[in-house]
């Protein structure tokens, strides 16, 4: 079964410090992994995607990596700001039946406090 | 990201009627999916459209059922509302698989 499972379910940090966040995942065929960050009451906006070739991507504070082998992806965030506040959602791609089917974890929900 | 409208942005509905939710794609957007959120979850799959066909469906009943329109704009109806679907429902969209999907802020719908 496509499975993607997401540690921890919630975090709290102090700004300014730096957490990660971890992504596993049962999916076949694999297409690309995205991270996307989610306000409360708002749809999701895509942070990084990666594909099976790649092994680390940054975009300004968020570091991701991937490993197909081990099938584990994390996102890292540098520097916390108040605005980091949401729930950061890993979703892995799967070409099936024909079209491109995403299979959605669950969210780790960060709160970051002054 | 912007360019993928939901509307209306909050509904509330009784139980057992029936209820429309509209999505507008950015020009060019010929594939949309829709989602459905339920509170602390991810969004799970309901269905996606290509080109007006539905090509792809989650495990949802018969009840869900969507329209795609050539203006890129799309539909997910709901009918014989039940409690349990009151959720955040996302629409997505995109022009191509080298893209990937931009997502609209959703509606909220609530089944009392």
């Amino acid at each position: 079964k496509n499975q993607v499972e997401q540690s921890p379910q919630s975090l709290i940090i102090l700004e300014g410090k730096n957490c990660t966040l971890q992504c596993n995942y049962t999916v076949s065929p694999f297409s690309n992994l995205r991270w996307y960050k989610q306000d409360t009451g708002r749809g999701p906006v895509s942070l990084t995607i990666m594909t099976f070739s790649e092994n680390t991507k940054s975009n300004r504070r968020y570091t991701a990596t991937l490993d197909a082998d081990t099938k584990q992806s994390s996102l890292h965030i540098t520097a916390s700001q108040l605005s980091d506040s949401a729930s950061y959602i890993c979703v892995v791609s799967s070409l099936s039946g024909g079209y491109n089917k995403l299979i959605f974890g669950a969210g780790t929900r960060l709160a970051v406090h002054p | 990201e912007t360019g993928v409208t939901q509307s209306p942005t909050h509904l509330i509905k009784t139980r057992g009627q029936q209820v429309t939710l509209r999505c507008s794609s950015q020009s060019g957007h010929n594939t949309v999916s829709w989602y459905q959120q339920a509170l602390g979850q991810g969004p799970q799959f309901i269905f996606q459209y290509y080109r007006e066909e539905e090509n792809g469906r989650g495990n949802f009943p018969p009840r869900f059922s969507g329209l795609q329109f050539p203006n890129y704009s799309s539909e997910l109806n709901v009918n014989a509302l039940e409690l349990d679907d009151s959720a955040l429902y996302l629409c997505a969209s995109r022009a191509t698989a080298n893209y990937g999907y931009t997502f609209g802020s959703g509606t909220r719908l609530t089944v009392v």
